[in-house]
């Protein structure tokens, strides 16, 4: 069965970090272009960013408002994917989503999503 | 960024309706859209990518259609597990955007 399973979500303060894991099951990982996708309360879906398979370069990219604070990484071996949050801010608020296509590169029409991990950011 | 307009932002509809979801792109994004349907407290499922191809399993009823600009997308016949939020989403360039998203709801 493919299966994302997102992890490492919580409640932390206004410039704290926190780290959050996507364990990926079922399809070739090391072959997938990863992407976060967040949705605050009430809110519509946000792109955060991509990492490319390493056989595509592996290179990631970053929506605008979490450049230079978020860091995107993956650990093929363990079929995981990791997102390094730095510096959080109270808007950085939501449901955090892995997420990945099946399709013909680019791999940004993401049929394969996880359930998601609420990050909270208050004092 | 490519900015991605979503209109309506939402619409009352009734059972048997034909609906019709628009979505614009601030420049051209060739046919590289995707329209995804999302329920409370699930993950968005995807309907259509390559702003025409209906996903594995999404029932006929859910087309596609548009490139450049302009894109639509169109439930022929609404049925009651329809009523959700819409999102488009382009993926033609390295950073990727969704619409402002599409309510549904029951009229």
């Amino acid at each position: 069965e493919v299966q994302l399973v997102e992890s490492g979500g919580g409640l932390v303060k206004p410039g704290g970090s926190l780290r959050l894991s996507c364990a990926a099951s079922g399809f070739t990982f090391s072959n997938a272009w990863m992407s976060w996708v967040r949705q605050a309360p009430g809110k519509g879906l946000e792109w955060v960013g991509r990492i490319k398979s390493k056989t595509d370069g592996g290179t990631t990219d970053y929506a605008a408002p979490v450049k230079g604070r978020f860091t995107i990484s993956r650990d093929d071996s363990k079929n995981t994917l990791y997102l390094q949050m730095n510096s959080l801010k109270t808007e950085d608020t939501a449901v955090y989503y892995c997420t990945t296509g099946s399709y013909s590169p680019p791999y940004d029409a993401f049929d394969i999503w996880g359930q998601g991990t609420m990050v909270t950011v208050s004092s | 960024d490519i900015q991605m307009t979503q209109s309506p932002s939402t619409l009352s509809a009734s059972v048997g309706d034909r609906v019709t979801i628009t979505c614009r792109a601030s420049q051209s994004i060739s046919s590289w859209l995707a329209w995804y349907q999302q329920k409370p407290g699930k993950a968005p499922k995807l309907l259509i990518y390559k702003a025409s191809s209906l996903e594995s399993g999404v029932p006929s009823r859910f087309s596609g259609s548009g490139s450049g600009t302009e894109f639509t997308l169109t439930i022929s016949s609404l049925q009651p597990d329809d009523f959700a939020t819409y999102y488009c989403q382009q993926y033609n360039s390295y950073s990727l955007t969704f619409g402002g998203g599409t309510k549904v709801e029951i009229k």
